[in-house]
């Protein structure tokens, strides 16, 4: 069955960095797109980009632009989100979320990793 | 870039049917969405692909209680035969090209 288990929750100081795994396992690693979407407290879902773990090529969200950075492994079939200068806003819960076949919907997410930005 | 508009509520009692909503935006009313649901304190859980046509596509394990439908922009989740267990937060989803927009959401309350 497909399992994507990400990484713990992580407290940072504003104006640091945050990097999340996300270890995917049972279905092809190489076939699927893999998706970051994040929660803030009591709000929606915010798309935040997307890798192609064959050749790591991505796509971001405008607003996440020059401060994201999505790699994987295809060793160890994990992909990571890293986000830069953190601030108070970016506090929330970051899930991974595998895409579907032929570039369509979300069709499983992780558990989610809390991110706390706070001085 | 599609727009996906979600009522922000909806209620309905314990036993009975509710039909929740998203409507695409102009100029992409033939978009395919994606159903999610969030429990509360959980991670979203993928439901359904749904086309323009009504077709839909349910994920494994989703209960025969869940179906999509739609009409024009429109497209619809229902769920009969209400559980307290289905009292969540859905969430629609579409896509163009790489990226991808969610509605904001709809909080189901089973009275």
């Amino acid at each position: 069955q497909v399992q994507l288990v990400q990484s713990g929750a992580e407290v940072k100081k504003p104006g640091a960095s945050v990097k999340v795994s996300c270890k995917a396992s049972g279905y092809t690693f190489t076939s699927y797109h893999m998706h970051w979407v994040r929660q803030a407290p009591g709000q929606g879902l915010e798309w935040m980009g997307i890798i192609n773990p064959t050749g790591g090529t991505t796509s971001y969200a405008q607003r996440f632009q020059g401060r994201i950075t999505m790699t994987r492994d295809t060793s160890t079939s994990t992909v990571y989100m890293e986000l830069s200068s953190l601030r108070s806003q970016d506090t929330a819960v970051y899930y991974c979320a595998k895409g579907g076949g032929g570039g369509s919907n979300i069709d499983y997410w992780g558990q989610g990793t809390l991110v706390t930005v706070s001085s | 870039q599609p727009v996906l508009t979600q009522s922000s509520s909806a209620s309905a009692s314990l036993g009975s049917s509710v039909k929740v909503t998203c409507t695409l935006s102009s100029g992409h009313s033939s978009y395919i969405i994606a159903w999610h649901q969030q429990q509360p304190g959980k991670a979203p859980r993928y439901l359904m692909k749904l086309e323009g046509s009504g077709n839909y596509n349910k994920g494994s394990g989703v209960p025969d209680r869940f179906s999509g439908s739609s009409s024009g922009a429109e497209r619809y989740l229902t769920v009969s035969n209400l559980q307290s267990e289905d009292e969540a937060d859905y969430y629609c989803e579409t896509w163009n090209s790489d990226s991808r927009v969610f509605g904001g959401g709809t909080k189901l309350t089973v009275l």
